[in-house]
């Protein structure tokens, strides 16, 4: 069964430091991973995936995240974190062999960036 | 263009009251989904549809029905509500290759009071 974990509910960072915004998954087949921000009340925007390739992968609005299959995580980074960078950040995961249908979400981690 | 078009965008029921949440896409998704997100629960599935005709049960299928009669609706009906089902909807689509993102309505924030 596929099942994705955000083990902070919460993430304080300084604007200028950089962030860090953790997640793992299990899947039985290949995963296929995704980033999604989400602001007040909007819905959830994509910010970038992992399908094959390299470990790293880079996204928009300076966001980056990076595969590790032995730790099965897909952490997000940001180099230098701006206050409009306050939001609500989701990772989810699909299994790329069992007909990926369906996406699952972990429960979302807040992101404060303090000036 | 518009994307993934909810309405309303608020609502209060009274319980036992019934609605329907409306949901359009315009860029030609097979695949669209209903969530509800609770506070620090993430998204959970209502119920999915794989193309016109087809609709399947997610994890919370329990009083919400749902129809998939053309390729850009697919709306999302509350028949009896419950103080339970308070909640902020979202619908979703996307195209049918795997490895591709969801894109996301704004929501509908729904209070059953």
């Amino acid at each position: 069964a596929q099942s994705v974990a955000q083990p902070e509910d919460q993430v304080n960072v300084a604007e200028g430091n950089p962030l860090t915004v953790k997640c793992t998954y299990s899947v039985s087949g290949n995963p296929y991973l995704f980033w999604y921000v989400q602001y007040p009340n909007r819905g959830l925007q994509f910010l970038l995936k992992y399908i094959t390739g390299d470990n790293l992968v880079k996204g928009s609005y300076g966001f980056e995240a990076e595969f590790n299959k032995s730790q099965t995580s897909f952490h997000l980074k940001k180099p230098s974190a701006l206050v409009s960078d306050s939001a609500l950040y989701f990772c989810a995961v699909r299994d790329g062999l069992a007909g990926g249908f369906k996406t699952i979400f972990g429960a979302g981690t807040r992101l404060f960036v303090k000036a | 263009n518009a994307g993934v078009t909810q309405t309303p965008k608020f609502r209060i029921l009274k319980i036992g009251q019934s609605m329907t949440l409306q949901c359009t896409q315009d860029m030609n998704h097979n695949y669209m989904y209903w969530y509800r997100q609770d506070p620090g629960m993430g998204l959970k599935l209502i119920y999915y549809s794989v193309g016109a005709g087809i609709t399947d049960k997610g994890e919370v299928p329990n009083g919400y029905n749902v129809s998939r009669s053309t390729t850009e609706d697919f709306p999302l009906r509350l028949e009896l509500a419950a103080p339970s089902q308070t909640s902020v909807y979202f619908c979703a689509s996307r195209i049918s290759q795997d490895n591709q993102p969801q894109h996301f309505g704004d929501g509908t924030r729904l209070s059953i009071l």
